[in-house]
């Protein structure tokens, strides 16, 4: 069956702009997390959805960051006001029951660069 | 912090020889993930090894756990050229229901 999709796959945006990401997780599959990944380094969480419910959003950096998800399947990451600090890769990955141990399936990610 | 630290950071071999890398934390864990990514891509799951174990193998995949530690290894044996990526640990700590944190990996060059 088909994997984790993001799109796009690459976005290129002007500082001070609006990007949303977009994350559709292999069908029913409970839990979907956000992390992004800076250039050779490791994976920083944002958020976890169980469900259509945040349990931990823990790591969204700054008020700017904000995601949802809807009908327990896609979820859009949302950057407001890009900074250039927030150029990086964005990947999400799904999970069967999202436990933690259940293991996670990961898209390709979406790369933004902010100019 | 409940992230691992990966250790070394890069690791370069000739193929045939065995990889070995390792993964240290400080809280207490429910289960301990390795994952593997190619250049450019999203991150592949390999192992899963929980708390209450000790040791699993998958293939030419051999994971460890010592929980009184707090640490894991990898190991990788008869390396090939196509094991080249970066390989990466990840915690679900004991206090969280389904979070995981990542290292911030290993990679690793397998030289033909």
């Amino acid at each position: 069956g088909a994997g984790v999709s993001q799109s796009p796959s690459n976005k290129v945006t002007e500082k001070g702009k609006d990007v949303e990401l977009r994350c559709d997780p292999i069908s029913g599959h409970t839990a979907l997390y956000w992390y992004r990944q800076s250039l050779g380094q490791g994976l920083e969480f944002l958020i976890y959805f169980q469900g259509n419910s945040a349990p931990d959003k823990s790591g969204l950096p700054s008020d700017r960051f904000s995601a949802e998800r809807t009908g327990g399947s896609v979820s859009t990451l949302t950057i407001q006001r890009t900074q250039q600090e927030d150029s990086a890769v964005y990947l999400c990955a799904s999970s069967y029951m999202g436990q933690g141990d259940s293991p996670l399936h990961f898209g390709n990610g979406t790369r933004l660069t902010v100019t | 912090s409940q992230q691992g630290e990966e250790d070394p950071q890069a690791l370069s071999i000739q193929e045939g020889e065995n990889a070995t890398m390792n993964c240290s934390y400080k809280t207490s864990i429910n289960n301990l993930q390795w994952y593997r990514q190619n250049s450019g891509r999203g991150l592949v799951h390999l192992i899963l090894i929980r708390s209450n174990e000790r040791e699993k193998h998958s293939g030419r995949l051999r994971v460890t756990l010592d929980t009184s530690k707090k640490s894991s290894s990898l190991l990788i044996t008869a390396s090939r050229a196509a094991d080249t990526a970066s390989y990466f640990c990840a915690l679900q700590g004991s206090s969280n229901t389904g979070k995981l944190i990542f290292g911030q990996g290993t990679t690793l060059q397998v030289k033909p």
